[in-house]
């Protein structure tokens, strides 16, 4: 079945500093792949998503590139800031089932100043 | 602003006891969804909802059921709750996307602490 892995945290960072947060996939047919991001004490928020191949994801400064080559959708951004500490969650969303909805296990970043 | 809301963020319970988490969303929606989410295990699906009345198991649904008798409400139900249902419940609804991707908006979340 779909299933998403996504490194494992946590990860903290200084302000400023270069992110990557990777996430590969595995799945059949041609899946939606998305970032979503929990603040502390909310629930999750839609950051960025990719439904095609090749497809770049952006929002907030945050970038994600959909690469089936190698199944792929890693989470960047190029400068930090303390209000990104949170946790963020790959996804993705298959074509044939209203459940085909797979989420990794979340990554924890902190960001200090 | 569209919504979705869980009726409460913390709750506290004692072994045995059926407790009720109730969701709305302002969003007319098709589909809604219940989640739980451990630390290291992500989101898992309990039970989703397509249309009012009806309801499929997600990957954990034991010990769980919902009702939906409304579009914009989707409630969870542990018959009797256990210590193992401690956890942070998430309800969702879903906005279909001519992608055929279905794209979630999050309530706040429940944590549930069952002793």
């Amino acid at each position: 079945g779909n299933s998403v892995t996504q490194m494992e945290g946590p990860v903290t960072l200084s302000e400023e500093a270069f992110l990557t947060i990777n996430c590969t996939y595995t799945a059949t047919g041609y899946p939606s792949l998305f970032w979503y991001v929990q603040y502390p004490g909310e629930g999750l928020q839609l950051l960025l998503k990719a439904t095609k191949a090749d497809d770049k994801g952006s929002n907030k400064g945050f970038e994600a590139t959909y690469r089936k080559e190698t199944t792929s959708f890693h989470l960047e951004k190029g400068s930090v800031q303390v209000s990104d500490s949170a946790v963020y969650f790959c996804a993705l969303s298959g074509r044939r089932n209203n459940n085909d909805m797979r989420f990794g296990a979340g990554t924890r970043l902190t960001v200090k100043p | 602003d569209v919504k979705v809301t869980q009726s409460s963020r913390y709750l506290v319970k004692r072994t045995g006891e059926k407790v009720f988490l109730e969701c709305v969303q302002d969003m007319d929606h098709e589909n809604m969804f219940w989640y739980r989410q451990d630390p290291g295990l992500g989101l898992r699906l309990i039970y989703f909802s397509y249309d009012v009345k009806m309801k499929e198991k997600g990957d954990i649904p034991e010990g769980y059921s919902v009702s939906r008798e409304k579009k914009e409400r989707f409630s969870l139900i542990l018959e009797s709750a256990s210590t193992n249902q401690t956890s942070m419940y998430l309800c969702a609804s879903g906005a279909l996307q001519p992608s055929g991707a279905n794209v979630l908006t999050f309530g706040a979340g429940s944590r549930l602490t069952v002793l």
